[in-house]
């Protein structure tokens, strides 16, 4: 079965500040791979998603996400952090042939004024 | 457009006592999920359905079970529930050609 491991259950940055979250995968395949957001009190938001096409995935709010198989990762970048950015931040994978995901534990984003 | 409705959004049960979530999304997704949350574990698959009629167990199925005799409507079912069930639940519904899996907002309940 797939897993995917967040590294990092907090990160904090300072506004304006680069943006790192960590995500590998464990597959001998390549899956399909996503990004998700969640707000306080709300429910999750696709950021973006990697279904082959191409490595580098340009998402939603600025972030975007670079596959790279050999390292089995996933990160997921934003060059300028801001203030709404602050959220928590789930990487999830799904098998060929399935339709429901797999997520991992979660990154909890945090941003410094 | 509603999208994907949870209700109720919060709920306290006392334990051994029964309930129902119920998830309803109007854009005529044929798949639906049921996920729950828990602090440090993200979302846990606990059942699904790729149509109606039709349910299969996730990856946390034990206590639950789940009904879809409508294609809008997955109904989550807690038949005596437990401390351990004490979580937020999230629906999600996908149409079968793409990956795009859309949530509902969260139903958070306590065991108590």
């Amino acid at each position: 079965a797939q897993s995917v491991t967040q590294l990092g259950s907090h990160v904090s940055v300072s506004e304006g500040a680069l943006v790192l979250l960590r995500c590998n995968y464990s597959s001998s395949v390549p899956p399909y791979l996503f990004w998700y957001v969640q707000y306080p009190n709300q429910g999750l938001q696709l950021l973006l998603k990697y279904t082959s096409a191409a490595t580098l995935v340009k998402g939603i709010n600025g972030f975007e996400a670079e596959f790279k198989k050999s390292e089995t990762s996933f990160h997921l970048t934003k060059p300028s952090a801001h203030m709404s950015d602050a959220a928590e931040y789930f990487c999830a994978v799904r098998e060929a042939g399935r339709r429901a995901l797999t997520f991992g534990s979660g990154t909890r984003l945090q941003v410094q004024p | 457009n509603a999208g994907v409705t949870q209700t109720p959004k919060f709920r306290v049960l006392k334990t051994g006592q029964s309930m129902t979530l119920l998830c309803a999304q109007d854009m005529n997704h044929e798949y639906m999920y049921w996920y729950r949350q828990d602090p440090g574990m993200g979302l846990r698959l606990i059942h699904y359905s790729v149509g109606e009629g039709t349910t299969a167990k996730g990856e946390v199925p034990d206590g639950y079970n789940v009904s879809r005799l409508k294609k809008q409507n997955f109904l989550l079912g807690l038949e005596s529930a437990a401390p351990s069930q004490t979580s937020v639940y999230f629906c999600a519904s996908s149409p079968p050609d793409t990956d795009t899996i859309y949530f509902g907002e969260g139903s958070w309940l306590t065991v108590v």
